[in-house]
């Protein structure tokens, strides 16, 4: 069974940092591009990041682009999203997604989805 | 303001059929597929539709999708209780060099 467990959310202050975990199970990690979704309480879905099988392809949101950082451990079977700077704008829901096996680019297509991990940022 | 525009609210009586429209442009629906996802209250988005019209497996044949020019369509017949959940669209979007998601949209079974 493909499982996908996010960790390191909590609360922080805004400027500070804060680094998500994505623990994998259940499936070849290394065969599969990976994505962080987000998602304001009540609110809608918003793309964050993604990262190609190999690290060598990563992309970004405009609104996080030089403060979040993605980043996986194929040996560990562990997808991260590095966050910097934090502003208040970046509380919400953090989800970690796959992308379907031989699934070579960074399109919407996730096929598998973590229950989110909570990140609040506020003084 | 989300890139993909859906409407916000739908509803239906059970065994009805209903639709969901996903409207965009040339730069994201017009020039990509489109997919689908059902997210039902307190857990996480799963995906419906892929590829405008495809089913992953375990998807029931309830549930379908279409696309035409800018704008995509889920359609839902024979409406249960359990489909009561928001449906999201998304598409890559070539302007956005990323992947766009519409507003969402929350649908009732009455």
């Amino acid at each position: 069974e493909v499982q996908l467990v996010e960790s390191g959310g909590g609360l922080v202050q805004p400027g500070r940092s804060l680094r998500l975990s994505c623990s994998a199970s259940g499936f070849t990690f290394d065969d599969h591009a990976m994505h962080w979704v987000r998602q304001v309480p009540g609110k809608g879905l918003e793309w964050v990041s993604s990262i190609s099988w190999n690290s060598e392809f990563k992309a970004y949101a405009d609104s996080v682009k030089g403060r979040l950082t993605i980043s996986r451990d194929n040996a560990k079977k562990t997808l991260y999203l590095q966050m910097n700077s934090l502003r208040v704008e970046d509380t919400a829901l953090y989800y970690c997604a796959r992308a379907p096996y031989g699934s070579g680019s960074f399109l919407p297509n996730f096929d598998s989805w973590g229950q989110g991990i909570l990140v609040t940022v506020s003084s | 303001q989300s890139v993909l525009t859906q409407p916000p609210s739908a509803s239906g009586t059970p065994g009805q059929r209903v639709t969901i429209s996903c409207s965009g442009t040339s730069s994201n629906v017009g020039s990509s597929n489109v997919y689908w996802y059902q997210q039902l209250p307190g857990a996480a988005p799963k995906l419906l539709i892929y590829r405008n019209n495809q089913r992953p497996s375990g998807v029931p044949d309830r549930f379908s999708g279409s696309k035409s020019g800018t704008s995509a369509s889920l359609a839902i017949s024979g409406l249960r209780s359990q489909d009561e959940a928001d449906y999201y669209c998304a598409a890559w979007d070539a302007s956005l060099s990323g992947p766009v998601f519409g507003g969402g949209t929350k649908l009732t079974v009455l």
